[in-house]
């Protein structure tokens, strides 16, 4: 079974309508963030979360909100969906260990899911 | 105003020779660098990382190099196998938990 899961895999959808997308972990990690790419762009930062208390503004956060419900579910919602947020949307969850004073911190993400706004 | 930036958006090599790919970032905190493959209808995932107190770094056929004084990266692998076509991120932190990526290189590997 994979450690990061997201629903929908794909989802259609119409201008203004409100949508939720899902992401769960079994990997136990306490940091969860959302992404998502666009052609060219890679991938940016909507939101994170370090625990269930504690949720972040990434660089592109508006028109999103987020709800940590467990240490294992982060879920992002588009109040009233847009055009311009047709993308592709990844979860992930992450590790750190500090080696020679470098954080090092590696993140782990879900298959992705595919949101299309007409 | 993007600080990890992988200016070849494609690349395409024989199978059996090496594939380079390459990665510059503006942001002189960043101090722990990370490259991730990416295929079609997957999530990204984890490839290679190396930390800024080191230039270079091995795991297989997989080699990051870094060059912290003209902020640059790269990933080498050798040899090339059909199964390495996919995209390639390149990605940065600096000292925090947040990473940075780059748009991406779209590898294929040619029979």
């Amino acid at each position: 079974d994979a450690d990061v899961t997201q629903t929908p895999r794909n989802r259609i959808t119409k201008t203004g309508k409100r949508i939720m997308l899902e992401c769960s972990q079994t990997k136990g990690h306490d940091r969860m963030y959302w992404y998502r790419q666009d052609p060219g762009l890679g991938l940016r930062l909507i939101y994170y979360s370090f625990d269930v208390k504690d949720i972040n503004k990434g660089e592109i956060s508006d028109g999103y909100s987020v709800s940590r419900q467990a240490q294992a579910k982060f879920s992002l919602s588009l109040e009233s969906a847009i055009p311009n947020q047709t993308a592709l949307y990844f979860c992930a969850t992450s590790a750190a260990s500090l080696e020679g004073g470098v954080l090092q911190e590696t993140q782990y993400f879900g298959p992705g899911t595919r949101l299309l706004v007409l | 105003d993007q600080q990890v930036k992988q200016n070849s958006p494609s690349l395409s090599v024989q199978e059996g020779r090496i594939s380079i790919l390459n990665c510059d970032y503006t942001n002189s905190m960043f101090d722990y660098f990370l490259w991730y493959k990416k295929y079609p209808a997957e999530g990204p995932t984890f490839l290679i990382s190396i930390s800024s107190i080191k230039d270079k770094n091995e795991d297989g056929r997989f080699t990051v190099f870094l060059n912290k004084s003209a902020k640059h990266l790269s990933l080498h692998i050798v040899p090339s196998q059909p199964g390495d076509s996919a995209v390639y991120f390149c990605a940065a932190s600096a000292n925090d938990y947040k990473l940075s990526f780059g748009a991406g290189t779209t590898v294929t590997v040619r029979a």
